[in-house]
Order: C-alpha cells, then structure tokens, then sequence
C-alpha cells in the first residue's frame, strides 16, 4: 500500500476554510484514498474518498490530482466542531473490503 | 450515529484475566475489521473477517483471538490480559464491495489494573 505524508498539524480561523494536503507520491492505479477523523478518543469518522475524481458530500471535498500523487481534503466552512485528527488512507480495493493502515494524521485545530 | 455497536464501552479488570468484546456490525455488512489503539500509538489493524471467515491479520497478539458468527457479529477475545493490553479497542464494519469505506464503532476501552 502507497504511503501517505500529512503535515503533523494545522490551524485555522472558524469559518474559513480548511485546506488538509495529503501526499500520496507512490500510489497505484487501483487504490482509493480515504479521509477519515477522530474527535478525541471517539471512534474515527468517514468522511470521503475517491479514486480520481474530485468528489464531495455533505462534509466536505476531496480534490486529487490529476497524477493522483497527492489530495487535498477541503472543509469549506471549519466550525470549532471540526477540531479532530485528520487521517489520509490509500489503500488497495479487495473484492473483501479492506484493512486500513493508520498513520499520525494531521492534527487540526479550528480558532475562535 | 456509524451503526456500528460495541459492548461494553468501558471494561475494567486484572492482569491474567480474560474478556470478551463485542460488535455488532452495520445492517447488511459482511466485513468487520478490529483496532487497538494505545495511548503511545496510533490505530493499529489486528484482523478482519468476512462473512464468517477470517481475511487478514495484523499486529494480533497470540493471546487474542477473534470470530465472526453467523448473524454476523463479531466477538474478540482477549486473554491473559497484561497492564499494556490497556487501550481502545474498534470495530469496524464495510460491505466488502470494492473500495467501500468502512465505518467504525465507538469503541471499548480497555483497563487492566
């Protein structure tokens, strides 16, 4: 599985947004890129994910790009209840499902 | 609210003894994965089933275990337990389909006095 690099962590002002890069340099073909958050000590939380395309949802945007070597998970609106660790996964898609490697995450701190 | 249950949420016993964790996956999910994290580590995968049958083993101590049952829950098994054991144990559920996400439980915590 492609290794991922996140910066260890980030600030940004409530309201703004929240721009989490996500480099991803050797993955391959057939691997999806994961974003997941933990609040605490919560369980982590799905957000997105995507395989090449810029996807979004109700939380937010994933943009990779075009080599598909790194992605930026967007949340356009940080509220302070967006304070969590953010986890940037790459992993192959089985026809099982799969297990996922967590790394140290970004650790993201929404500002009043 | 992931749909993913874990009982108990909080687990407090002695070295040597042995528990039983357990996880209800979400509706229609083949797949249940299982973490531990530590307070000096990060989440670590220790094993996934698939419909009853075990798929793939992580970082899994020789002393724990785990199964999946017909209905699809799954149980995993700690044994002799020792004061490092002490963590945060998930769950996790997917459909098995290719490149679903999975999604997690709130947890057990685990202490060993």
């Amino acid at each position: 599985d492609a290794k991922t690099t996140q910066p260890p962590s980030m600030d940004c002002a409530e309201g703004r947004a929240a721009n989490l890069p996500c480099n991803h340099s050797t993955i391959s073909g057939n691997e999806y890129v994961y974003w997941y958050r933990q609040i605490h000590s919560q369980g982590p939380q799905y957000i997105i994910h995507g395989l090449k395309n810029n996807e979004t949802n109700e939380m937010a945007s994933l943009i990779i790009t075009e080599d598909r070597k790194s992605s930026t998970l967007i949340l356009p609106h940080a509220t302070l209840r967006d304070t969590a660790v953010y986890y940037c996964i790459v992993r192959v898609a089985g026809n099982t499902g799969n297990q996922f490697y967590f790394g140290t995450g970004t650790s993201l701190t929404v500002i009043p | 609210d992931s749909g993913v249950t874990q009982t108990p949420k909080h687990l407090i016993t002695a070295t040597g003894q042995r528990v039983t964790l357990r996880c209800s996956p979400r509706s229609g999910d083949l797949s249940v994965y299982w973490y531990q994290q530590s307070l000096d580590q990060g989440l670590q995968f220790l094993i996934q089933y698939y419909n009853g049958e075990e798929r793939a083993k992580g970082n899994i101590l020789e002393r724990f275990s785990a199964q999946q049952f017909p209905d699809l829950h799954s149980e995993l098994n700690l044994s002799s337990l020792e004061l490092g054991d002490s963590a945060l144990y998930f769950c996790a559920s997917s459909s098995g389909g290719s490149g679903q996400p999975q999604h997690f439980g709130d947890g057990t915590r685990l202490s060993i006095l």
